[in-house]
């Protein structure tokens, strides 16, 4: 069974201070990652994707790949309260002619005040 | 901004009844999905539906499950025979391409209580 695999947190960091976000995969042939912002009771949101290995910005928003490690994380700068959510790491894998997410179980962040 | 609906928001149901929980995809888009979520676990994926058929489904997606396109505009999943671990979020997805690098967009879900 293909895993995604984060830290189910909470992870409390205060405003405005960087929080990183970790996911590992268990699949070497992913090639595209994604990740999610989930509100409670509240559908998934995306945030950013990335395919290429390296560091993708967008914002205050850095995705990092590196797919000999099989790790991607998140980085949020200058976190503010409303970032308090649940991040999802989702993985795309191939299934019969289209592709499925593979989500981890998703890391807790609380941005204290 | 074209966004992917869905009716209800919240079904509760008896066990044992059948439920058809219903979406209502971005109009262009040629592929749909149903994840579901249950309460503080991971979003798993059911199934994705393509050209009238199934492409795949997962094994959560058994005979009580079932999946259709009635029309040109909803993809509705009906559970036949409700059980108490039915109860979650499910959430419907649609893309316009299947490809890995394309970007499912998920509707605000349905919240699924079986009693």
């Amino acid at each position: 069974q293909k895993e995604v695999e984060q830290n189910s947190g909470p992870l409390s960091v205060p405003e405005g201070a960087i929080a990183s976000l970790n996911c590992t995969y268990s699949d070497r042939g992913s090639q595209s990652f994604f990740w999610y912002r989930q509100y409670s009771g509240k559908s998934p949101e995306l945030i950013m994707f990335i395919y290429s290995n390296g560091d993708k910005e967008d914002g205050r928003f850095t995705a990092q790949l590196n797919k000999a490690s099989q790790y991607v994380s998140l980085l949020i700068r200058d976190s503010l309260p409303s970032d308090s959510a649940t991040y999802l790491c989702a993985v795309k894998q191939k299934a019969s002619g289209t592709y499925k997410y593979i989500f981890g179980t998703g890391t807790r962040l609380k941005v204290l005040a | 901004e074209p966004e992917v609906t869905q009716t209800p928001s919240h079904q509760v149901t008896q066990m044992g009844q059948e439920v058809i929980l219903r979406c209502v995809p971005i109009s262009n888009h040629l592929y749909f999905y149903w994840y579901r979520q249950i309460l503080g676990q991971k979003v798993e994926f059911l199934v994705s539906f393509y050209n009238n058929e199934i492409s795949e489904k997962s094994e959560i997606f058994d005979d009580q499950f079932s999946v259709e396109r009635p029309d040109g505009s909803n993809f509705t999943l009906k559970i036949r025979s409700t059980k108490l671990e039915d109860s979650a979020m499910y959430f419907c997805a649609s893309s316009l391409l299947a490809g890995e690098y394309n970007e499912q967009f998920f509707g605000p879900g349905t919240r699924l209580t079986v009693l």
